[in-house]
Parts: structure tokens; sequence; C-alpha cells
């Protein structure tokens, strides 16, 4: 089945500066990959997403890339503020017994250094 | 828009009680409706997927009988833990999707953490 690594498992940068946090998977149907941002006892916040027909896609200080080739996506968050200090979530969406599934990355705990 | 609403959002109760959390959807037609684990510091695990008007699909290893769903309306879904014991304690996290089969981007509800004395 589908298997999604994310790395690193923490990450800490100082304001101002860029964070980019890396995910593969294994399945090449995967055509959909979301990143979501979770603060402490919060739910998830879906922060920017991208599908398998698009390369790259660019939300104000966010970005997304997506190499199908190599199967990995990797979410860039530029000029980091206090306030982008979370725990991000990456995750592939996969076909499983016919249903469309999310299967999510460990996540990465993101800190910024005033 | 996309507003998925989860209550409670706290529980605290006692060895062998049984809790219903509930999952709506505020401004659109939930078709699919997913119910997540989450245990500190760790990622979320899909439990189970239900589908308006048919069976939940569990996820292996996920008792059915322990985690009984219902999603009776397009807005509504609910995850009944039944007889609940401290190793049941943990959050709990729904979404909702505009689509059948979860096509379209999931939405969160703000989860529900729930703690078994």
């Amino acid at each position: 089945g589908e298997n999604v690594e994310q790395h690193p498992s923490t990450l800490s940068v100082q304001e101002g500066d860029s964070a980019v946090i890396k995910c593969t998977y294994s399945d090449s149907a995967s055509n959909y990959f979301p990143w979501y941002k979770q603060e402490l006892g919060k739910r998830p916040q879906l922060i920017i997403d991208i599908r398998s027909n698009v390369g790259e896609k660019k939300d104000q200080r966010i970005a997304v890339t997506l190499n199908k080739t190599a199967k990995h996506f990797s979410l860039h968050i530029t000029e980091t503020q206090p306030e982008d200090s979370a725990v991000y979530f990456c995750a592939a969406r996969v076909l499983i017994q016919g249903a469309q599934k999310l299967v999510f990355g460990q996540g990465t705990r993101l800190t910024i250094n005033p | 828009g996309a507003v998925v609403s989860q209550h409670p959002s706290w529980v605290i109760c006692k060895s062998g009680t049984s809790v219903k959390i509930e999952c709506r959807s505020l401004d659109f037609q939930a078709t699919t409706m997913f119910w997540y684990r989450q245990f500190p510091k760790q990622s979320l695990m899909l439990m189970a997927t239900s589908n308006e008007g048919s069976k939940a699909t569990y996820e292996q290893g996920v008792e059915k009988d322990k985690f009984l769903i219902n999603h009776a309306s397009l807005t509504l879904s609910t995850l009944t833990v039944t007889s609940a014991h401290p190793e049941d304690s943990s959050f709990y996290i729904c979404s909702a999707s505009g689509s059948q089969g979860g096509n379209q981007p999931q939405h969160f509800g703000d989860g529900t953490r729930l703690s078994i004395l």
C-alpha cells in the first residue's frame, strides 16, 4: 500500500529565513497531495495542495513542488514568522479498495525562533 | 466555507462508559466522512471511512464493534466508542469531503479529546 515518508521530524529556523519540508510517496497512482498545519490541540488546517498534473503551486509565502518521476513533493515557507510555528503534515491521496483515502506523513514540528 | 463542526471537544469519563462524538458539515453536503485517531506527537491514523447511507469501511486493526459509526445524513456522522477503556484515550478527529470517495479536499473538525479514567 501507499507509504508516505516525511522529513525532517523537527525543524528550527530563524525568523525571516526559509523552511523546507520534504515528503516521498510510494504509490505512483497517487494524484493529490495536500499539506496541513496543526497547532497544538487544534484541527489540521489545509494550507496548500497540489494535483499530479501540476509541478508547482504558490500561495503568498507558501509553495509546494511536486516531482512525479521521483515521487516526492516539498513544502516551502519563505520569510518565516513566529505564527508559522506548528506541526506540518503532508499527505498523499490513494485509491484503496475502491475508496479515495489520505495517507499522512509522520509530521514535522516547525519552530520559528524570533 | 467548508466548515466542519465536531462535538464534544473534550470528554472525561469512567471506564466502561460509551461515548458518542458528532461531526457535522455546516455549509456543504458531506458525502464522505473520515474518522481519525491521533496519539500525542504522532500522525493521524485513519480509523474508518463512511459514505452517507451505507456502512462504514474500517481500516485494518480497528474493531467495528468497538467504534460504531453512523452516517445517516449528508451533514452528520457519529462515532460511538463503546465500553471505553483507558487505552481508548486519544484525540479523535473527523473530516468531511463533498464528494463520493473523498475526491475533494478534506476539511477537519476541531477534534475530541477523550480521556478515560
